[in-house]
This record gives structure tokens, C-alpha cells and sequence, in this order.
């Protein structure tokens, strides 16, 4: 399963940009960059996914490196609700063989 | 975002006995639901990946005759942790996914055994 390589903790002041990179330098060509969230004592929760080109949601946005071994998420005004634990991931795009691997994930603190 | 609902939140068990975790995609199909396990302050460790009618496959170390895992029908997913101990106390957390699209999780189980 490819690896992906995050800072382990940053910190934003409350409505300020965040940029959360992810390192990713052995992802292949039919690997999708998934972006979760997780905050204490509950499940992770869907933030974005993309492929090659940059991606936009209510959310986030994300941004895709034109070799895609990296990948930054985007969140454009930090609030206090965003401080979780974020988690990049690779997924393959197949039928079979698509689980998901959590590496250790970047947890942000939101200074208010 | 879709939903999924995992039951029940939190439960407390003797040791020894077994304890049975359902996790239901309440609107969509999905073809395949993972199970993890996460320790406190620790990452969610995959334990097992299951497809709609098919066996359940395990990942290196997970005991598949302890954690029985049994996909149905293609909104029900249950794992059943058997003759539990104390080791075995931890949050479970269940996900489902259709394809390869985002997948969406359960609000996770608190397992505690005594």
C-alpha cells in the first residue's frame, strides 16, 4: 500500500487559511488522495477526494501537484470546530484491493 | 455526505463472552465496509475488509476466528468479537464504501471489557 507523509501536529488562529500538506512521492497513476478528519472519540468524516486536477467542496479544497507526490488541503477560514486529526490517504481505484490505510495524520489545533 | 450508523456507541462486557457490532449504511448500497480498531492517542489500524456475500479478508495478525466479521446483505455489516478480554477493550469503527469512491464512517463502538 503507498505511504503517505504528514507534519504530526500545526496550528491555525481561528479564521485564518490552513494548509495541510501531504507527501505522497510513491503514489501510482490509479491511486485516488483522500483527505478524513477525525475528531476526538468519534468516526472519521469525509473531507475531499481527487485524482489530478484540484478539487473544491464546501469543505475544502484541494490542491494536486502536477506529478501528484503531493497533495495540500485547503481549509479557507479555520474555526474552532475544525481542530481534529487529519488524515490523508491513497486508494486505488478497483474493485478489489481498495482499502484504506490510515497513517498517523496531522492533528490541527485552532487558536481562537 | 451519506450516512452510516454503527450500534451500539458503547458497551461493556465480562470477559469471556462475546459481543456483536452492527454497521448499517442507511442510504446507499455498499459493496465493501472495512472494521478498524483504534487505541487511545493511536492512528485507526485496519483489521478486516468485507464485500457484499463474500468471506472477509483479514489483514496480517488480525484473528478471524476471534473477530467474525459478516457482510450479508449490502447495508449490514457486523463484527462480533468472540470470548473477548480486557486486550480486546478498544474503539471500533466501522466504514462503508461503494466502489472506489469516499468511503463513510460509523461514529465507532467503546469497547470496554472486564
Amino acid at each position: 500500500d503507498a505511504k503517505t507523509t504528514q507534519p504530526n501536529s500545526m496550528e491555525s488562529n481561528e479564521e485564518e487559511p490552513v494548509h495541510l500538506p501531504c507527501n505522497h512521492s510513491t503514489i501510482s497513476g490509479t491511486d485516488y488522495i483522500h483527505w478524513y478528519r477525525q475528531l476526538p472519540s468519534q468516526g472519521p468524516e469525509y473531507v475531499i477526494h481527487g485524482l489530478t486536477s484540484n478539487v473544491n467542496n464546501r469543505m475544502a479544497s484541494l490542491a494536486i501537484a502536477e506529478d501528484r507526490k503531493s497533495s495540500t488541503l485547503i481549509l479557507h477560514r479555520a474555526t474552532l470546530r475544525d481542530a481534529a486529526v487529519y488524515y490523508c490517504i491513497l486508494r486505488p481505484r478497483s474493485n478489489t484491493g481498495n482499502q484504506f490505510y490510515f497513517g498517523t495524520g496531522t492533528s490541527l489545533t485552532v487558536i481562537p | 455526505g451519506a450516512v452510516v450508523s454503527q450500534h451500539p456507541s458503547w458497551v461493556i462486557c465480562k470477559s469471556g463472552t462475546s459481543v456483536k457490532i452492527e454497521c448499517r449504511s442507511l442510504d446507499f448500497q455498499a459493496t465493501t465496509m472495512f472494521w478498524y480498531r483504534q487505541f487511545p492517542k493511536q492512528s485507526l489500524m485496519l483489521m478486516a475488509t468485507s464485500n457484499e456475500g463474500s468471506k472477509a479478508t483479514y489483514e496480517q495478525g488480525v484473528e478471524k476466528d476471534k473477530f467474525l466479521i459478516n457482510h450479508a446483505s449490502l447495508t449490514l455489516s457486523t463484527l462480533t468479537v468472540t470470548s473477548a478480554h480486557p486486550e480486546d477493550s478498544s474503539f471500533y469503527i466501522c466504514s462503508a464504501s461503494a466502489g472506489h469512491t469516499e468511503a463513510f464512517f460509523g461514529q465507532g463502538t467503546r469497547l470496554t471489557v472486564v
